[in-house]
């Protein structure tokens, strides 16, 4: 039984530049959901897909910022023009439906130096 | 926006000590969920809940959903070190099924 899978567990980048994360959500789950975790907070919602529909997107998710997932399997995580303040812990999480339970993957260590 | 409090915000105990902690909310929530937090990793669930008064355990953890559908509890009996870590709450809003996280127990074990 495969988890969550989220690809790098670690990033660092420059400011300015672009980067991209993935996850590969468990593999009966059609709902996929991303997070962001900064140190001492809970994990606040991003964004999420049922199958490869994009259906809410929170305020947090500024333009630099989107997700895709184009085959209603993986998914990717793309911000552009990296900001400082973008460093963070990005969260994956899958479920199979609706009210069904949320699992998380180990995460991706985004730091902007 | 939906918001949980949760208390407190930190805990130092003796091994073998119980451990209570809970989340409120100025919301009504469907389901509550407990995960734990280990420094690097993502949360990993304890216990889910899908009904106002349920009370369900898995081990030592035990947990409840309380009547008002506003709050929620998470007991540790008999805490040994690997309980070490960071426990969070989370509602399941009707809203997608997205979770709406609190800030977080940071609980430490003393041998």
């Amino acid at each position: 039984d495969t988890g969550v899978s989220q690809d790098p567990r670690h990033k660092i980048t420059k400011r300015g530049q672009n980067v991209t994360f993935r996850c590969d959500p468990i593999s009966e789950h059609n709902r996929l959901y991303w997070y962001r975790q900064t140190l001492g907070q809970g994990p606040e919602f991003l964004t999420y897909f049922q199958n490869e529909a994009q259906l809410e997107k929170s305020r947090l998710l500024s333009d630099r910022f989107s997700a895709e997932r184009p085959k209603g399997s993986f998914s990717t995580l793309e911000i552009q023009r990296t900001e400082q303040g973008d460093s963070a812990m990005y969260l994956c999480a899958s479920s199979s439906g609706q009210y069904e339970k949320l699992f998380f993957g180990s995460g991706t260590q985004l730091s902007v130096l | 926006g939906q918001q949980l409090n949760q208390s407190p915000q930190s805990m130092f105990i003796q091994e073998g000590e119980d451990v209570s902690m809970n989340c409120t909310s100025s919301s009504i929530f469907n389901t509550w969920l407990w995960y734990k937090q280990d420094p690097g990793e993502g949360p990993v669930l304890l216990i889910a809940l899908y009904k106002a008064g349920e009370l369900t355990s898995n081990g030592r953890l035990t947990a409840q959903f309380g009547i008002t559908r506003k709050d929620s509890f998470l007991n540790i009996s008999a805490s040994i070190p690997s309980d070490v870590g960071i426990y969070f709450c989370a509602g399941q809003s009707n809203q997608g099924g997205k979770l709406i996280f609190g800030q977080g127990t940071e609980l430490s074990v003393k041998p």
